[in-house]
């Protein structure tokens, strides 16, 4: 069955880098894309940035100069690397898998996520 | 960026009561609305997609509508497990947006 696990620090110092990665099972990463999805404690969630299946990569305008994602597709891991992280970057984290292949579009299947604090 | 404008921001109903939640686009998104529940400590699960379609093991007392910037989520005949959180979901641009949600509460 599909299934996404996120992994990564709880705890990420003001200004630093933040690194999760995304290790998937039940699918391959050549056919469905996976986008990152954050969500502060009590809000809605946002959409971060999206692996396309062809290993192209869609990022938030809000969040594209600090983003990067990338992938290992012999790993079945999808990273997530943004910079100069600030206290409102504090919240729970999430890869979700499309639920068509090959194209954007609904978030079928979600990881349980990693809730990071960014903090001294 | 297309915004998402989601109302109410919460809402209390009754058990057996029918409740909507409406999400309107800032721009015509062409029915690719998707609309999620979340329970406290749970990741969002997918309801509907397409605007109107039901996904895998949802009840049929969940429905959705609409059309163009004006879309709806129907609970018909309330349960309390319905009491959660809902947001919508446009994904017609590729670059996603959410809404800021509707937390549902028992009367």
């Amino acid at each position: 069955q599909v299934q996404l696990k996120e992994s990564g620090p709880g705890l990420v110092q003001p200004s630093e880098t933040l690194s999760l990665t995304c290790t998937v099972s039940g699918f391959s990463l050549t056919s469905y894309s996976v986008s990152w999805v954050r969500q502060p404690s009590g809000k809605g969630p946002e959409w971060m940035g999206r692996m396309w299946y062809d290993g192209d990569t869609a990022y938030n305008s809000a969040l594209k100069s600090r983003l990067s994602i990338s992938r290992d597709t012999s790993k079945n891991q999808v990273f997530l690397k943004m910079n100069s992280l600030q206290t409102d970057d504090t919240g729970t984290y999430y890869c979700t898998r499309e639920g068509r292949a090959y194209y954007g579009s609904w978030f079928a299947y979600w990881g349980q996520g990693t809730l990071v604090t960014v903090s001294s | 960026d297309i915004q998402m404008t989601q109302s109410p921001a919460s809402l209390s109903a009754s058990l057996g009561e029918t409740v909507t939640i409406e999400c309107r686009a800032s721009e015509d998104i062409y029915s690719n609305l998707a609309w999620y529940q979340q329970k406290p400590g749970n990741s969002p699960q997918l309801l509907i997609y397409d605007a109107n379609s039901l996904a895998d093991g949802v009840p049929s007392r969940f429905s959705g509508s609409g059309s163009g910037t004006q879309y709806s989520l129907k609970i018909n005949s309330l349960q309390s497990e319905d009491v959660a959180s809902y947001f919508c979901q446009q994904y017609n641009n590729y670059l996603d947006t959410f809404g800021a949600g509707t937390k549902l509460e028992l009367k």
